[in-house]
C-alpha cells in the first residue's frame, strides 16, 4: 500500500510567526513529490514539484525540502500572513506509475490575526 | 479557456439515478486525472488517462463508476445507480508531461439525496 502521510492534520499559527509541516512517503520507487495549496472555494494550486534527493525550492515566503532516502519532505512558511490560511496537500508519484499522483490528507493551516 | 473546466459545478441527484460529470482539460495536456474528495480527507485517486486510454483505473470504487476520454481531451466520469455515499467533491486535473505540476478544476460537488 502506497500512502502519503501528512502531519499535523491542523495547525493554528499567529500572524508573523514561521511554521513548518511534514509529508512522509514511501522511499522506494520514488519518482516525484508535489506540494499544493488549496484555499477554500478555489482549486488546488501547485507550489512545488521536486524530484531529486536534497532538492530545496522556494517561492516567496514558502520553501520546501526533499529527502527521498528517508521518505520525507518539509514545507516551511516564513512570517505567516492571513492569506497563507489554506490546506496544504502533499502528493507523490512513483516509478512504473510515474504519472499516477497520490495525495495525502493535507495540513489545514489557520493564521490567527 | 485557459484553465481546467468542470461542469456542472453542483449536482443534486436522487439515489439510484445516473450522473455524468464533465472535465475540459487544458489544451494539449495529455494526462488527465479524476479524484474524489470527502469532508476532511485529501483527494482520493480514482483514475487517470494518458491520451485516450485509462492508464490506471485502480481507484474506481466499484463497477458503478466509469470514465471515458474518447478523443484524448474532454473526459466524462459516469456514475450509475448513485448512492448517498457517492456524495463528494469530484476533482479533475490535467498535466502536460511527467514531473510537471497538475492543474485542477474547481470541482463538481455531487449530492445524492
Amino acid at each position: 500500500i502506497l500512502n502519503v502521510e501528512q502531519s499535523p492534520q491542523s495547525l493554528h499559527v499567529q500572524e508573523g510567526d514561521s511554521t513548518n509541516f511534514t509529508c512522509s512517503f514511501p522511499s522506494s520507487n520514488f519518482y516525484a513529490l508535489h506540494w499544493y495549496r488549496w484555499e477554500t472555494a478555489k482549486s488546488p494550486e501547485a507550489l512545488f514539484v521536486m524530484t531529486l534527493n536534497g532538492d530545496e525550492k522556494k517561492k516567496g515566503r514558502i520553501s520546501a525540502t526533499l529527502n527521498t532516502k528517508e521518505g520525507y519532505s518539509y514545507l516551511y512558511i516564513k512570517g505567516s500572513q492571513p492569506e497563507d490560511s489554506a490546506t496544504y496537500l502533499c502528493a507523490f508519484s512513483f516509478k512504473n506509475r510515474d504519472d499516477k499522483i497520490i495525495f495525502g490528507k493535507g495540513t489545514r493551516l489557520h493564521i490567527l490575526p | 479557456g485557459a484553465g481546467v473546466s468542470q461542469t456542472p459545478s453542483n449536482k443534486v441527484t436522487e439515489k439510484g439515478k445516473y450522473v455524468e460529470l464533465r472535465c475540459d482539460p487544458i489544451s494539449g495536456h495529455t494526462a488527465l486525472y479524476w479524484y474524489r474528495q470527502s469532508l476532511g480527507q485529501g483527494p482520493e485517486f480514482l483514475i487517470y488517462f494518458q491520451g485516450t486510454g485509462a492508464a490506471d483505473d485502480s481507484g474506481l470504487p466499484n463497477d458503478r463508476f466509469f470514465a471515458v476520454r474518447p478523443e484524448g481531451s474532454v473526459s466524462t466520469l459516469k456514475i450509475q445507480r448513485t448512492e448517498r455515499g457517492d456524495s463528494a467533491v469530484y476533482l479533475c486535473a490535467s498535466k502536460l508531461y511527467m514531473n510537471t505540476e497538475a492543474f485542477f478544476g474547481q470541482g463538481t460537488r455531487l449530492t445524492v439525496v
